[in-house]
């Protein structure tokens, strides 16, 4: 069925380091990839996408890697900031399917001093 | 200088109770959504609407019916509430599928109580 899910429901990372959030997808059609960023009482925010024909993409202080051979999405922050605390969606869209996207189920990122 | 906004921000109403949330964006987009959040978290789209046409209705009772006035406006009305509406309501928009730019950009969320 349709689904994308995550690994760990729960990340504590400390001040400066590097983290990294895992996501597996489902459904082979999909041809893009997105990670948002949600803030407590916020909508989601964008922070960056990928499509199928690729398996890297940076931004700044984040990097996305998709891994189609095996279904896997991660998105990793460098230097991790307090301000990077929030929960973390990814989100696969199925081709054709009308820009419709599935969300997994989030990932709350703890930063700690 | 807001992109997506969602009015009102809370909700909260007796069961059986008809209520309207309204959504505007001022990114040019043609495409907007809504979609539902749950007490966990869980995010599903709803609706979606390209140029004030319906192209995506998920298994969503009939008690919703999304409206779009123009293409800067979706509004969902919620008929007969019951206590399982309770949940964030999110709007978004995008530009149409096909285009280079089709991320989805999300208002700030309707927070509905349902009592």
């Amino acid at each position: 069925g349709e689904s994308v899910g995550l690994h760990l429901p729960t990340l504590s990372v400390q001040e400066g380091d590097n983290s990294i959030i895992n996501c597996a997808y489902s459904n082979s059609a999909s041809d893009y990839f997105i990670w948002y960023k949600q803030e407590s009482g916020k909508g989601p925010q964008f922070i960056i996408d990928i499509r199928s024909n690729m398996d890297k993409r940076q931004g700044q202080r984040v990097t996305v890697l998709l891994n189609k051979t095996v279904k896997h999405l991660s998105l990793q922050i460098a230097a991790t900031q307090p301000g990077d605390s929030a929960v973390y969606f990814c989100a696969e869209r199925i081709s054709g399917g009308y820009n419709k996207l599935i969300f997994g189920a989030g990932t709350r990122l703890a930063v700690h001093p | 200088d807001t992109a997506v906004s969602q009015t009102p921000k809370y909700l909260v109403t007796q069961m059986g109770n008809d209520k309207s949330i309204k959504c505007e964006q001022n990114l040019g987009h043609d495409t907007m959504y809504w979609y539902k959040q749950d007490s966990k978290k869980f995010l599903k789209i709803m609706f979606s609407y390209n140029n004030k046409e319906l192209i995506i209705n998920e298994t969503v009772p009939n008690r919703f019916s999304p409206k779009s006035p123009d293409k800067a406006h979706l509004n969902l009305h919620i008929n007969s509430l019951e206590l399982g509406d309770s949940a964030v309501y999110f709007c978004a928009s995008s530009h149409p599928p096909g285009r280079l730019q089709e991320t989805q950009y999300f208002g700030p969320g309707t927070r509905l109580l349902v009592l």
